[in-house]
């Protein structure tokens, strides 16, 4: 059963700590992409991955990094250095540059 | 500065009439569109795209128009049930930004029995 699969569904975060999101898919897919979503607001490029070992930072990277050693996973760190990290964080796919599959997100949330 | 803007963040229709999401971005590079449609805590799934050398796209109740000289795209769902009820999500691309697309706010539609 292919698909993307995001985990934990559920974090929280305390001051001053950095938390990973995990983002693994088995669709074979080449590129990742991680975007965060907040209310009333579209979703927002963190970063992106076209292939294994490299990866760019989208339009709102700061106090994010990400790595890319396996062409299946692509997991996302939160940083101390983002300071309103509490967001809805969808990970997405594509075997090209046209359509993204997204998994289910994670939800952060600051204690 | 957002590039892909969709105006109503609501919209209610009653079953089994039309309800038309409209889109507007500023982009003129951007050569694809998508709607992707989200139910809470959930990621967006896709529902139908169209390319610019199109100006229509059908799938079954959904229909994508597209309008380039106005900058203008609109999804028709019809006729409209109640599982539709939804956050519907505009994005566009460009063919020189590979795979970066750029969302819409999203329009909340609630079909009523």
């Amino acid at each position: 059963d292919g698909g993307i699969t995001q985990s934990p569904k559920y974090l929280f975060r305390k001051e001053g700590q950095n938390v990973t999101l995990s983002c693994e898919q088995n669709l074979n897919h080449d590129a990742m992409y991680w975007y965060r979503q907040d209310p009333g607001q579209g979703l927002r490029l963190i970063y992106y991955s076209q292939i294994v070992n490299d990866f760019q930072k989208g339009d709102i990277a700061e106090g994010y990094s990400v790595s890319r050693e396996k062409k299946e996973s692509f997991p996302l760190t939160v940083t101390s250095a983002q300071k309103n990290p509490t967001a809805f964080y969808l990970c997405a796919s594509s075997i090209s540059d046209e359509k993204l599959f997204f998994g289910s997100g994670t939800q952060l949330s600051v204690l | 500065d957002q590039q892909v803007k969709q105006n109503s963040p609501s919209l209610s229709v009653q079953e089994g009439r039309i309800s038309i999401l409209n889109c507007d971005y500023t982009n003129s590079m951007f050569d694809y569109f998508l709607w992707y449609k989200k139910y809470p805590a959930e990621g967006p799934t896709f529902l139908i795209s169209i390319s610019s050398i199109k100006d229509k796209n059908e799938d079954g109740r959904f229909t994508v128009f597209l309008n380039k000289s106005a900058k203008h795209l609109s999804l028709h769902i019809v006729p409209s049930q109640p599982g539709d009820s939804a956050v519907y999500f505009c994005a566009a691309s460009a063919s020189d930004s590979w795979g970066k697309l750029q969302f819409g706010a999203g329009t909340q539609v609630v079909v009523t029995p």
